[in-house]
């Protein structure tokens, strides 16, 4: 176990559809980071908040929103799903600095868009 | 974009060492070196990170070049459970963002 959690570890909805990924931070962590790995393919950074603020964005689609709420949990919410958009997105914490391991990855989110 | 080059794959046979190589010719002085490695789906691990000192840890060991252009992981005795996508990263400490590239395929072989 990481320390940081994301649910759900599966997800299977349909084109158009509305989905909302969730990521537990590990404990004292104050970034989120958000990152999209489609099948083969490298990992993509999207999106980064900062002790509840967004902090840097990278590819991140306009269907595609986050927030992290004031207990420093983060949610992903992708809208208008595409067949495209299936992936496996993960969440990632670091401290406020770093000595030692510094950026942890959780275990992930595999959506599937049919 | 990432800032590291990697060979795309590699192979290693089982109990040997492992030396991953990564060039990061454009690094700055105050970007750290960070190695992570994705076992097949799972999260991205973290290995090591170094600044400009060879580094060592109960995983592996990162040597780092006098001119900090570029730098070598080190997995001292393979195993087969070190398959994996292993990607060499420079960045500034945290909070800032990790930008991942392509990284090497470590495939270990009985």
């Amino acid at each position: 176990d990481s320390g940081v959690t994301q649910t759900p570890k599966h997800l299977i909805t349909a084109t158009g559809q509305r989905v909302t990924l969730r990521c537990s931070p590990r404990s004292g962590d104050l970034s989120v980071y958000w990152y999209q790995q489609s099948l083969d393919q490298g990992l993509q950074f999207l999106i980064q908040y900062y002790n509840g603020e967004e902090r840097a964005k990278g590819n991140i689609l306009e269907r595609f929103s986050a927030q992290q709420f004031p207990d420093l949990h983060s949610e992903l919410n992708l809208s208008s799903l595409e067949l495209g958009d299936s992936a496996l997105y993960f969440c990632a914490s670091s401290p406020r600095t770093v000595m030692g391991v510094g950026y942890t990855f959780g275990s992930g989110t595999r959506l599937t868009v049919v | 974009d990432a800032k590291t080059t990697q060979p795309t794959s590699m192979d290693c046979a089982e109990g040997r060492a492992a030396n991953l190589p990564c060039n990061h010719s454009t690094i700055s002085g105050n970007e750290y070196v960070y190695w992570y490695r994705q076992i097949h789906s799972q999260g991205p691990q973290y290995i090591i990170h170094g600044l400009k000192n060879n580094e060592t840890n109960e995983m592996a060991s990162l040597i780092i070049t006098e001119d900090r252009k570029s730098s070598t992981l080190i997995l001292p005795h393979a195993t087969l459970r070190d398959t994996a996508v292993y990607y060499c990263i420079v960045n500034i400490m945290s909070p800032d963002k990790l930008i991942f590239g392509t990284g090497t395929r470590l495939q270990v072989f009985p």
